[in-house]
């Protein structure tokens, strides 16, 4: 069975300190690997697809890196406006698995 | 900027009856999904369609889901017999390709089964 780990669960922040969100993940025959923020009560909204080791992308203050079987998002001097939950979630063919995500509080 | 659309936002129903909770996907998409959300729990995949069929579908989508594409817009999620643990809220997503391609999110439909 597919297995998808985030980690940690919950991340607070001071604004401007950086840090690393984990994805940990066990698919098999990975197409792709994404990422999502999602705001309370929304659904969730499309940051970063990976599609093979090595590969980076950046938007803003995130960048996301992919290796073998795991994938991290970094964020860089946060602000409170990216305060939301992180969810990854790896592609295999039509079926995109979304792991627990990582809860980030941002402080001003 | 086209954008997935879901109705109801919330609708409140009792236990034993049926619902239907509708989806318009992106225009020129293929691929559609329902997903589902337990307050505080992870976003969970039910079930995926494509070409008027189900490609594939989890565990929790048994005998009292189905899907329809009733038209060439709408994509629908019916519950025949609510039970109180399918409160949750339910996500539509919709894919423009197969294998690769993000997937774009409704902002969801609140289901409360009392």
């Amino acid at each position: 069975e597919d297995q998808v780990t985030q980690s940690p669960e919950a991340l607070r922040l001071q604004e401007g300190e950086s840090s690393s969100l984990n994805c940990s993940y066990t698919v098999s025959g990975l197409r792709g690997l994404f990422w999502y923020r999602q705001d309370p009560g929304k659904g969730p909204e499309f940051l970063f697809t990976l599609y093979s080791a090595g590969e980076e992308k950046e938007k803003e203050r995130l960048k996301a890196t992919l290796t073998k079987k795991e994938s991290f998002l970094h964020i860089t001097a946060p602000k409170p406006e990216d305060s939301a939950t992180y969810l990854c979630a790896p592609c295999y063919y039509q079926k995109v698995t979304f792991g627990t995500g990582t809860k980030l509080q941002v402080i001003p | 900027e086209p954008e997935v659309t879901q109705t109801p936002s919330h609708q409140v129903t009792q236990m034993g009856q049926e619902v239907i909770l509708r989806c318009v996907p992106i225009s020129n998409h293929l691929y559609f999904y329902w997903y589902r959300q337990i307050l505080g729990q992870k976003v969970e995949f039910l079930v995926s369609f494509y070409n008027n069929e189900i490609s594939e579908k989890s565990e929790i989508f048994d005998d009292q889901f189905s899907v329809e594409r009733p038209d060439g817009s709408n994509f629908t999620l019916k519950i025949r017999s609510t039970k109180l643990e399918d409160s949750a809220m339910y996500f539509c997503a919709s894919r423009k390709t197969k294998n690769t391609g993000e997937l774009f999110f409704g902002e969801g439909s609140r289901l409360t089964v009392l």
